[in-house]
């Protein structure tokens, strides 16, 4: 069947530490992969695209990798803050279907 | 520019009564759609609009819901009657283009219903 698997629930780390987050999918062959973050009471918020022939994408502390032989992307936020926390959601979509395939989330939680 | 609006932030109905849950998109998106998530639950897709059209409902759990788009703006989800398991928070997206480019979607916050 297929998944999406986000490596943890929660994930803790102190400021100033580069927080990673993963992305494990089976028996899809997502075109892109998304990242979002959301906070409580509020939507995702659409943060990175990562397509299939790409290995890594930067956005300015964010870098996103993607390996689709080990079917996994990764989700660096390097040098975190406080502001940082909020749960993480990778999301696919595949082939030429529209819809996002989400999984269940990382809540981050940066402490001083 | 504004962002995806929805309405109402909240709603408790009782078991058997009818919600109308409302999308208000980005002006201009063509591309509307719903996605709900219960209670430790992840996201997951209902339906996509473009314009007025139905492009796929694959998700939608049963006739018991209906979405309609009229004339390609806001679209409405109707729930009648509601269950119990339809509580959860349903969340409307709205996109410039199919294949969202490099922008993803803009999710509105959400309409967090309570069915008891």
């Amino acid at each position: 069947s297929q998944k999406i698997e986000q490596n943890s629930e929660a994930l803790n780390i102190q400021e100033g530490k580069t927080a990673t987050l993963t992305c494990n999918y089976t028996n899809y062959s997502p075109a892109y992969l998304q990242w979002y973050r959301q906070d409580p009471g509020r939507g995702p918020v659409f943060l990175l695209l990562i397509r299939e022939n790409e290995k890594e994408k930067r956005k300015e502390r964010l870098k996103v990798t993607f390996d689709t032989t080990l079917k996994q992307s990764l989700f660096h936020i390097t040098a975190s803050q406080p502001a940082d926390s909020a749960t993480y959601l990778c999301a696919l979509r595949t082939g030429t279907a529209s819809k996002l395939t989400f999984g269940t989330g990382t809540r981050l939680q940066v402490t001083l | 520019e504004a962002g995806v609006t929805q309405f109402p932030s909240h709603s408790v109905i009782e078991k058997g009564q009818t919600v109308t849950l409302r999308c208000d998109p980005i002006s201009g998106h063509d591309n509307l759609y719903w996605y709900r998530r219960v209670m430790g639950k992840e996201i997951k897709f209902l339906l996509h609009f473009v314009k007025e059209s139905k492009q796929d409902e694959s998700g939608m759990p049963n006739n018991r819901f209906l979405a309609e788009r009229t004339g390609g703006t806001y679209s409405t989800l109707k729930v009648q009657p509601a269950e119990l398991e339809d509580s959860g928070v349903y969340f409307c997206a709205s996109s410039q283009d199919r294949a969202s480019s490099n922008y993803g979607y803009t999710f509105g916050s959400g309409t967090r219903l309570t069915v008891v």
